[in-house]
């Protein structure tokens, strides 16, 4: 069964400092890949996707993730991030001609202003 | 534009009592559905997927069922509360087309006490 690891449940920083999470998945086959965010007391929505093409995805608020496919990782990138930053973030993943979405358990980003 | 419902919003229900979520999609047809459940360090986890009206799949087996008696109508249900049932639960729609993204409703938060 597919499964994705986010390798930090709980991530501390600084404004203004770099971000990187990690996610991992377990799926030989193609793969569609998604970030989603929860802002406190929002809904969960998509911070980018990656289906095909160019790799590296850039996404919504300066936030990109990178595909490298042998190594199954989608991690995530913010050069500098700010306090609005803060939520919760999920690394998913759905098998190409798939229904349904595998998700990580999800990294808790807090930035201290 | 499309959008999600979810109601209510927030449940205490007491364990034994029965269940009823409501999801319902607009601005959209024949849409694909689904029901998940987040708990706090473990993500979001697939419980119902529906390709179309009385199409169940059925992810985890427990004390929930779930049902589609309209296109755009998905419900969550149970006959019995467990404690364990309690967490926050998010309906999500995706058209069904090759590589589309799943949204994501305002979610229920379930008390079972």
């Amino acid at each position: 069964a597919q499964s994705v690891s986010q390798h930090n449940h709980h991530v501390i920083l600084s404004e203004a400092a770099s971000l990187e999470l990690g996610c991992n998945y377990s799926y030989g086959g193609t793969v569609n890949l998604f970030w989603y965010v929860q802002y406190p007391g929002q809904h969960l929505q998509l911070l980018l996707k990656y289906f095909s093409g160019d790799p590296l995805v850039k996404g919504i608020k300066g936030f990109e993730a990178e595909f490298i496919k042998s190594k199954f990782s989608f991690n995530l990138r913010k050069p500098s991030v700010q306090w609005s930053d803060t939520a919760e973030y999920f690394c998913a993943v759905k098998r190409e001609y798939g229904n349904k979405l595998v998700f990580g358990a999800g990294t808790i980003l807090r930035v201290k202003s | 534009s499309q959008t999600i419902h979810q109601w209510p919003a927030t449940l205490v229900q007491p364990v034994g009592s029965p269940l009823s979520l409501e999801c319902t999609v607009e601005g959209t047809s024949n849409p694909n559905l689904y029901w998940y459940r987040q708990a706090a360090g473990r993500g979001l986890q697939l419980l119902f997927y529906s390709v179309g009206i009385g199409q169940i799949s059925s992810e985890v087996p427990q004390n929930l069922s779930a049902s589609r008696p309209q296109d755009r109508q998905f419900i969550l249900s149970s006959k019995k509360l467990l404690l364990s049932d309690s967490g926050f639960y998010l309906c999500a729609w995706t058209v069904q087309r090759y590589q589309e993204t799943q949204y994501f409703g305002p979610g229920t938060r379930l008390l079972v006490l």
